[in-house]
């Protein structure tokens, strides 16, 4: 049964870099069968997808944070990391890691889910 | 871009039936996912591929897919079905993932 953890640093400077990384247990992070994917969640807001990794190398990020975004494995250690650049007070959330069942060379849905890690960007 | 719609609370007494929409352009079309939230928790998957239940969801939740909205029922509702849900789908023309912007279960 996959289970998945994040961690790295609570708070981070604005225009630094926030670093997360997720370890998966259970199962293989080069699956054919999943994705690995980052999802926030603002405090008392909704879920945003962030972007999703494939085993192969293949990357797909939400459009609205392409531009800070990277999404990477490291099959050694079975965890996949999400760096997000040029921070400023929007990007406090807690940040999930999750595994997407993939169909078809497609993206389905999101299960399991990690607990969630709050990170807060502020001087 | 793709978006998905649902109401920002529904609240039903205990027993009785709820019904939680997700309004998109041709949602019927796609594949929906829901997620039920408690506070303070991740989101946990309760159905998938608009009506089929992972190992552990009771059968009270159910879902329907058709036109432009997709449903997530949930009979005889209990206090601890108190959550936010989310609807979720996949937009092949985008090949983005898009998120309702949830539903807030309140049970009177």
């Amino acid at each position: 049964q996959l289970q998945l953890q994040e961690s790295g640093p609570g708070l981070v400077k604005p225009s630094g870099t926030l670093s997360l990384t997720c370890t998966v247990s259970g199962g293989s992070i080069s699956s054919r069968n999943y994705y690995w994917a980052w999802i926030r969640q603002p405090p008392g807001k909704g879920l945003e997808w962030i972007g999703n990794f494939f085993y192969s190398g293949r990357t797909n990020y939400n459009s609205s944070l392409k531009s800070r975004v990277t999404i990477s494995v490291d099959t050694s250690k079975n965890q996949f990391s999400l760096k997000l650049d040029s921070l400023t007070a929007a990007d406090t959330a807690v940040y999930y890691c999750a595994t997407i069942i993939r169909i078809a060379s497609r993206p389905y849905w999101f299960d399991p889910w990690g607990q969630g890690t709050l990170v807060t960007v502020s001087s | 871009s793709y978006v998905l719609t649902q109401p920002p609370s529904v609240s039903v007494a205990p027993g009785q039936t709820a019904r939680i929409t997700c309004g998109g352009n041709s949602i019927g079309r796609k594949a929906v996912h829901w997620y039920q939230q408690r506070p303070g928790q991740a989101p946990k998957l309760v159905l998938y591929d608009d009506n089929d239940r992972p190992s552990g969801i009771p059968e009270r939740f159910s879902g329907s897919n058709s036109g432009n909205t997709a449903t997530l029922t949930i009979s005889r509702v209990e206090g601890g079905d108190e959550a936010d849900y989310y609807c979720q789908v996949w937009d092949g023309i985008t090949d983005h993932v898009i998120f309702g912007g949830g539903t807030k279960l309140s049970v009177l």
